[in-house]
């Protein structure tokens, strides 16, 4: 079945630690997003790309990372620069920039 | 600035009736499109219409329909014959391609049907 992935759906790390998340997605969409979403919030746009090797700051990007070496592979690091690294972690892709988002699970990220 | 407001924190309705989600906007932008998501407890966001700037008639897709109001600048979800599995968060989104191709969310309503 097509669709996007995001592993793993719960994740546990301790302060000071890099961690990455994973999102793959099998639609041979270009673009790709990562959002985070906190409780009782909307979507904040962390990173986007709409190419192989290309891609930019969203409104959040301070203390993450990203690469897009592949078309189906979206990974996102979240470093210990973040601050507030806690939330819910989001992964999306459309076949165009404009188009409607396809969302992975998520990934729910805790800190301690 | 460009920006999504959704002023009802939570909405309740009785199975079977209809019921409508506020969605206001502010763009400056001639060229944009509309957005309605579904937000189930499992967390998965979910598509449910999409209604462009330059559409002169109004958006449907099965039971929902956006009420489009571009001098107005809403885009209302309705959900008519609500049922049980429609219990959701839904969020209103725009897409603007003027400073980078970006979507923005509003801060979601949480629907509650009733049995």
């Amino acid at each position: 079945d097509g669709g996007i992935t995001q592993s793993p759906k719960y994740l546990f790390r301790k302060e000071g630690q890099n961690v990455t998340l994973s999102c793959e997605q099998n639609l041979n969409h270009d673009a790709m997003y990562w959002y985070r979403q906190d409780p009782g919030q909307g979507l904040r746009l962390i990173y986007y790309s709409q190419i192989v090797n290309d891609f930019q700051k969203g409104d959040i990007a301070e203390g993450y990372s990203v690469s897009r070496e592949k078309k189906e592979s979206f990974p996102l690091t979240v470093t210990s620069a973040q601050k507030n690294p806690t939330a819910f972690y989001l992964c999306a892709s459309a076949r165009g920039s404009g188009g409607e988002q396809y969302f992975g699970p998520g990934t729910r990220l805790t800190v301690t | 600035a460009q920006k999504i407001t959704q002023t009802q924190p939570g909405m309740f309705v009785q199975e079977k009736e209809a019921v409508t989600l506020d969605c206001t906007y502010d763009t400056s932008d001639q060229s944009y499109g509309l957005f309605w998501y579904k937000q189930p407890s499992s967390g998965e966001m979910i598509f449910l219409i999409y209604q462009g700037s330059y559409d002169e008639q109004n958006a449907t897709e099965g039971r929902y329909s956006l009420n489009f109001q571009k001098a107005r600048k809403s885009a209302n979800l309705v959900i008519s014959a609500s049922q049980l599995g429609d219990s959701a968060m839904y969020f209103c989104a725009m897409f603007r391609n003027t400073g980078g191709f970006k979507t923005i969310f509003g801060a979601g309503t949480r629907l509650f049907v009733k049995a």
